[in-house]
């Protein structure tokens, strides 16, 4: 079946350790993104790739930054993560569909962070 | 600005009760809707998607949403839960580009 995959699903960080929540597609989809949940509350856009360009969110820290070496990959790499970083990152994908534009979107099973 | 609001917070029904879960939008010209759900322990699925069309649409496991333009709503609906409707309900919204505005969510827990 085609899928999002997130690993890891669970990731235990140190204050200021750098960590990287990794992201793989087999739907062939141009765009994928990356969200940040916390409990019982929306998803929150950090940004997305569209093929290779970069899209960053105005309110995203720059202690976020993503990297995308191909279609199927993508990264999400925190640099200095803070207890406030502690949260589920959602990886997501969707096509652009002529007609329609931006069609549903598939997510991954998220990564819950935690940082002691 | 554009938002998507989920009034419900938390419902609690009994099987077999009748749901209706509200959701309401700010959002200027024309809007792709749709309904995720958030089992436990799962990731995010698609329930249902409106594009264009009837604005009764009908989704997976007997869910329906209906559009109303002149309310800004796309309530969800399900004339008969069941204790495996147990989960976290997202309503979303796009104007066709690559941004999903997301509501707070609303988690119903189902009595058996």
């Amino acid at each position: 079946d085609a899928m999002v995959i997130q690993n890891p699903r669970y990731q235990v960080t140190q204050f200021g350790k750098p960590v990287t929540l990794s992201c793989s597609q087999t739907l062939n989809h141009n765009v994928m993104y990356w969200y940040q949940q916390k409990s019982s509350q929306a998803p929150k856009l950090l940004f997305h790739y569209y093929d290779k360009d970069f899209n960053n969110e105005a309110d995203t820290p720059d202690n976020f930054q993503s990297r995308r070496p191909n279609t199927s990959f993508c990264f999400l790499d925190i640099r200095s993560p803070g207890l406030g970083d502690a949260a589920m990152y959602l990886c997501a994908t969707s096509s652009e569909e002529s007609g329609t534009g931006f069609n549903e979107q598939f997510f991954g099973p998220g990564t819950r962070l935690t940082v002691l | 600005a554009q938002s998507v609001s989920q009034h419900n917070h938390h419902v609690i029904l009994s099987e077999a009760a009748s749901l209706e879960l509200g959701c309401n939008y700010s959002y200027g010209g024309t809007v792709n809707l749709f309904w995720y759900v958030q089992y436990p322990g799962q990731h995010l699925q698609l329930l249902l998607k409106y594009f264009s069309g009837d604005p009764l649409v009908k989704g997976i496991k007997g869910f329906e949403a209906e559009f109303i333009k002149s309310k800004f709503s796309f309530n969800l609906r399900k004339p008969s839960v069941q204790w495996s409707d147990t989960a976290e309900y997202f309503c979303a919204v796009n104007g066709g580009t690559y941004k999903y505005i997301f509501g707070t969510g609303t988690r119903l827990k189902v009595l058996a």
